[in-house]
């Protein structure tokens, strides 16, 4: 019964460059959440999807960053033209259904910007 | 605005004695409150839940108490066991959406 899965676990990037996140949900699951932790912060919710849907991004930077759940495939948080600042480890977590609030984490991935 | 605090970022116990971890929030749309615990290189993991109809909810040797009027809720553990040594992070939800508000998390230490 695997978890979530998420891939990389590390990535290192030098500035300008994309970053690509992967994240696998639970099987049966097919709402995404992502979110973004800083060094000694909490998590930040940055995006909610559904399949083929991006339901609500309100915590997702205007600009460099966009997601996706295509219908078949792992969900891509995508980093364009990455500065230091995007420096974090991002975690993906599901949820079986809408207005389910127990979500299941991934590993994260650990982002590093040269 | 921070809506989700956890003013204590450490907290150190003994082995056997209770954990007390505590949350204050300020939307009063939250409805719905959770804490997980987050072990190094690893993603959170759920521990317990309450939803704002109750004001406690028991899990074994977890308790989360809910005070709406003082917008507070807390995580009492025991016995404490070292191997409860981790993050503990906790979130708020609203609404049918479903995506949670964290706080930046209190490190808890229990020593043998």
């Amino acid at each position: 019964n695997a978890g979530v899965m998420q891939n990389p676990r590390h990535l290192v990037r030098r500035r300008g460059q994309e970053a690509r996140l992967r994240c696998s949900p639970m099987k049966g699951h097919s709402h995404v959440y992502w979110y973004r932790q800083l060094p000694e912060e909490g998590l930040k919710f940055m995006v909610y999807l559904q399949k083929e849907n991006i339901i609500d991004e309100s915590g997702m930077p205007k600009e460099r960053f966009s997601a996706e759940f295509p219908k078949e495939g792992p969900s891509i948080l995508r980093i364009q033209q990455v500065v230091r600042g995007d420096s974090a480890a991002y975690f993906c977590a599901s949820s079986p259904w809408p207005g389910t609030y127990e979500q299941f984490f991934g590993p994260g991935t650990r982002l590093t910007v040269l | 605005d921070q809506q989700v605090k956890q003013n204590s970022p450490s907290l150190s116990v003994q082995e056997g004695r209770i954990s007390i971890l505590n949350c204050d929030y300020t939307n009063s749309m939250f409805d719905y409150f959770l804490w997980y615990k987050k072990y190094p290189a690893e993603g959170p993991t759920f521990l317990i839940s309450i939803s704002s109809i109750k004001d406690k909810n028991e899990d074994g040797r977890f308790t989360v108490f809910l005070n709406k009027s003082a917008k507070h809720l807390s995580l009492h553990i025991v016995p404490s066991q070292p191997g409860d040594s981790a993050v503990y992070f906790c979130a708020a939800s609203g609404g049918m959406q479903g995506k949670s508000t964290f706080g930046d998390g209190t490190t808890l230490t229990v020593k043998p």
